[in-house]
């Protein structure tokens, strides 16, 4: 069965905190995404990645950052959490060229900045 | 502005009801896929229509890829609580892809 696992389903923060949300994948896929999700917006990509330390902006990449180190594992980072970061975060991955195929999606990330 | 809009926002309807929700665009795209996202989950590739006109039918969910390629519909027959989630359209942008806000359908038992 393949899977997208997200390190943490809920997590709460404080304002300045540092945030780190780790993504797996078991399909080596090149592939990788970070959304966000907020009710009335849908999915605005953050960043993505179509290989191993290769990353590019999305639509929304204002305070944040990610990590590729190995092709499996994608990382989102908030250097300094604010308040207006409260969302649910969802990785996916596909296989092959960008804006073909499937995205598969983790189950998602609940972040609550205080 | 959203590049893909959906109608309705919010419906709720009693199981066993028909419905359709609508995914437009004033853009054209190549293709549109239909994900449904559960409560708690992330969201999951119903199908992808790829040709102007195309209707592709899942048991009761029935898919429509309007001439133009700027629109889609989703028809629901006879609807059952197991089909309650958000539903979201998502077409090729760029490198990317983009997705609408998404209709979000509670059906009751």
């Amino acid at each position: 069965d393949v899977k997208v696992t997200q390190s943490s389903r809920y997590l709460v923060k404080r304002t300045g905190e540092k945030v780190f949300l780790e993504c797996v994948q078991d399909m080596d896929h090149e592939n990788m995404f970070w959304y966000r999700q907020d009710p009335g917006l849908g999915l605005r990509l953050i960043y993505f990645s179509y290989d191993v330390k290769m990353k590019e902006k999305g639509d929304i990449p204002e305070g944040y950052s990610v990590s590729r180190e190995k092709k499996e594992r994608f990382s989102l980072i908030l250097e300094s959490a604010s308040t207006n970061q409260t969302s649910m975060y969802l990785c996916a991955s596909r296989r092959g060229v960008l804006n073909t195929g499937e995205l598969f999606f983790g189950e998602g990330s609940r972040l609550t900045v205080l | 502005t959203q590049l893909l809009e959906q109608s309705p926002q919010f419906l709720s309807i009693q199981e066993g009801e028909n419905l359709t929700v609508y995914c437009n665009s004033s853009s054209v795209f190549s293709s549109l896929q239909w994900y449904r996202q559960e409560p708690g989950e992330g969201p999951v590739l119903l199908v992808t229509v790829v040709t102007g006109g195309e209707v592709k039918k899942l048991k009761r969910l029935t898919f429509q890829f309007g001439d133009a390629r700027k629109d889609s519909s989703l028809h629901i027959t006879a609807a059952q609580p197991g089909d309650t989630g958000l539903y979201l359209c998502a077409g090729p942008y760029g490198q990317n892809f983009v997705f609408g806000p998404g209709t979000r359908l509670s059906v009751l038992p």
